[in-house]
């Protein structure tokens, strides 16, 4: 199974500012996304990094908030833009391919104060 | 017993008990679902997965149950060690490409000594 890297693993950043989280797989792979994760809450999905093309948001996310990179098949970054207490969450970045399980980084953990 | 925490339902059990952890799922049309365990600081682990078409699956010490009529699953842990101690997600998907996996709101198990 992919090994996911996540960096950095936690950062506390001042409201207004900006941060970019960088996520890197060991190996190729198709499709990665991005989650977030409330403390105490389940997981929601933010986006699908599309290697070559403009993530796919979900409802709720917008790219002006959350730009997304993915220059290849093996990385990809997530940046929390303009940023509010409302943000400081659990950002997490996965990876995986059409039938096999998808699998997880560590998680970034963000405080905005 | 079973309880509802402040923010997740929490399933208590002693060293050496099986454990059985439920989720109901929302969408009828989902084909694919797949457990994780969360524990503190890291991100999602990959436990067991099951397709449709498929009532039982067993992995090591783990099986998964998927009734299609009531839109249930239900994740059996045998001689639940302290190490088990995480919360647990169900998440269900429409395939086993898992564009969309929709994650459930967790259970937290505990496992005393």
């Amino acid at each position: 199974s992919a090994v996911i890297s996540q960096k950095p693993s936690r950062d506390i950043c001042q409201r207004g500012t900006s941060l970019t989280i960088q996520c890197q797989v060991d190996s190729q792979v198709t499709m990665m996304f991005w989650y977030r994760q409330q403390p105490g809450q389940s997981l929601t999905l933010i986006a699908t990094a599309n290697q070559g093309s403009e993530a796919t948001y979900e409802s709720g996310f917008v790219i002006d908030k959350f730009p997304i990179s993915r220059p290849n098949l093996t990385f990809s970054t997530l940046t929390v833009s303009n940023m509010s207490p409302e943000d400081s969450s659990i950002y997490l970045c996965s990876a995986g391919e059409s039938g096999s399980p998808l699998h997880f980084g560590n998680g970034t953990r963000l405080t905005v104060t | 017993g079973e309880s509802v925490g402040l923010h997740l339902p929490t399933l208590s059990v002693q060293e050496g008990d099986n454990s059985i952890i439920n989720c109901a799922y929302s969408n009828s049309a989902s084909d694919y679902f797949i457990w994780y365990k969360q524990e503190s600081g890291k991100g999602p682990q990959f436990i067991i997965d099951i397709r449709s078409n498929m009532d039982k699956r067993q992995g090591q010490r783990v099986t998964v149950l998927l009734n299609k009529t009531v839109k249930h699953l239900s994740l059996q842990i045998a001689a639940t060690q302290p190490g088990d101690s995480a919360v647990y997600f169900c998440a269900e998907g429409p395939n086993s490409g898992y564009s969309t996996l929709t994650f459930g709101k967790g259970t937290m198990l505990l496992v005393s000594p």
